[in-house]
């Protein structure tokens, strides 16, 4: 059972370069999210979707575009990449009820030189 | 806005001994959801324990234990017969009820088991 899959696991940017992160689930989940994690902030929230074709801005957006085409699938999207976007980026995905809590990826470690 | 706040950075625990990591929250909800997570060196993210506000008694699982304090707003991780796969990064997390609710959470604690 692979829950919810990220890819890439890691990534070296080089600045203004653009990349897309993938992320699957395979939980028939409502909900998915994209998270950033730096040290000393915990998990910040960048954007989220409620349902196939649908996204909402989290805490932290700026930077950031997404794309939920399809139910199984939330793309996280870096169009000009700034060394302040080096950070683990984490997607989650829950149903409609989030009282069980989210399941999570096992992260991405992107760094921008 | 709700607000979770872990105020320990770093904790330190001789195998075997227990632990208490420390968790506060704000919000003006009645009903809602709190969580702790423990994330080890493998950077996973895996649900340790969860607890409903509306439940008097305190959630278990296994060696794991909360001490839920609503009036305090108040959620702490007991972690007895503390063991070397303990050492991880923990995090406090809530979430209130409803459809458009998100997870918020605490900065997390770096908890260290020593042999």
């Amino acid at each position: 059972n692979a829950g919810v899959t990220q890819t890439p696991k890691f990534r070296v940017l080089k600045t203004g370069q653009s990349m897309t992160l993938l992320c699957a689930q395979d939980m028939n989940h409502e909900y998915m999210y994209w998270y950033r994690q730096d040290p000393g902030m915990g998990l910040r929230l960048i954007h989220y979707s409620v349902g196939e074709g649908t996204t909402a801005k989290g805490e932290v957006p700026d930077g950031y575009n997404v794309s939920r085409l399809k139910k199984q699938n939330f793309l996280l999207g870096l169009e000009s990449a700034a060394p302040s976007q080096t950070s683990v980026y984490f997607c989650a995905s829950n149903r409609a009820e989030a009282n069980y809590g989210y399941t999570f990826g096992s992260g991405t470690r992107l760094t921008v030189v | 806005a709700q607000t979770v706040t872990q105020s320990q950075p770093e904790m330190s625990v001789q195998e075997a001994e227990t632990v208490t990591l420390s968790c506060t929250y704000d919000t003006s909800e009645n009903n809602y959801y709190l969580f702790w997570y423990k994330q080890p060196p493998s950077r996973q993210m895996i649900l340790v324990i969860r607890q409903e506000a509306y439940k008097q008694q305190n959630a278990t699982e296994n060696r794991f234990s909360v001490n839920f304090q609503k009036a305090a707003k108040s959620f702490s991780l007991k972690i007895s017969d503390s063991q070397l796969g303990d050492t991880a990064m923990y995090f406090c997390a809530f979430i209130p009820p409803g459809a458009n609710s998100k997870l918020t959470f605490g900065k997390g604690i770096t908890l260290s088991v020593r042999p």
